[in-house]
């Protein structure tokens, strides 16, 4: 059983188009995030959604719309891909907003989007 | 402007010896501190942390360190075994604002175990 699960694994799409990432958690957790790890390794926050209400969002381009239609999914919308967007995007859960003892960061498997 | 900075990008170590790796941060508002172990493509998986009110913590033969007055810290593994080749982020925590928290990463170094 797969406790953070995102689809695709691998996605190759031309600049212009509109995709969509999934991200599904099974754990039961009532916040969700949104990384990216860039060419450079970094792994930044890009949403953070607690029971599904938007609670960070940081400076990212409009094109990058985060949707959460329950606790369990949180999915990313990008519009107009750019060259820059190829990056490898993670999902993330944790029980909630805090970071302590108890309520770390589950990750998923990643998703690798290539923009030619 | 990396608030979380690893600056060895790989490290090897002969299997059976102790890994050390280490991570160092400038935002003193951090209070919070994780290490993360990464298999390729794989997501990161939790391995440890630590409290800003605590030293060290130790968990099997995992072991990290916190200075504060230095900014520092330090993720010990003892014995390494090769099946802990990975790569380990370094990720520290601060109150954001609105309730929320936000984990600041590393860049992260690539440990390789040698049998």
């Amino acid at each position: 059983d797969t406790a953070v699960s995102q689809t695709p694994k691998y996605l190759v799409t031309q600049m212009g188009n509109d995709k969509s990432i999934k991200c599904e958690q099974n754990l039961g957790h009532d916040t969700m995030y949104w990384y990216k790890q860039d060419s450079k390794k970094f792994l930044k926050i890009m949403f953070s959604y607690n029971n599904k209400e938007l609670i960070i969002n940081e400076t990212v381009p409009n094109r990058f719309s985060p949707k959460s239609p329950d606790k369990a999914h949180l999915n990313l919308h990008i519009n107009s891909l750019e060259l820059g967007d190829s990056a490898v995007y993670f999902c993330a859960s944790s029980q909630d907003v805090r970071v302590g003892v108890g309520n770390e960061q589950f990750f998923g498997p990643g998703t690798r989007l290539t923009v030619l | 402007d990396q608030q979380v900075k690893q600056n060895s990008p790989s490290l090897s170590v002969q299997e059976g010896r102790i890994s050390i790796l280490n991570c160092d941060y400038t935002n003193s508002m951090f209070d919070y501190f994780l290490w993360y172990k990464k298999y390729p493509a794989e997501g990161p998986t939790f391995l440890i942390s630590i409290s800003s009110i605590k030293d060290k913590n130790e968990d099997g033969r995992f072991t990290v360190f916190l200075n504060k007055s230095a900014k520092h810290l330090s993720l010990h593994i003892v014995p390494s075994q090769p099946g802990d080749s990975a790569v380990y982020f370094c990720a520290a925590s601060a109150y954001s604002g609105a309730g929320s928290y936000q984990l600041t990463f590393g860049k992260g170094t690539k440990l390789s175990v040698i049998p």
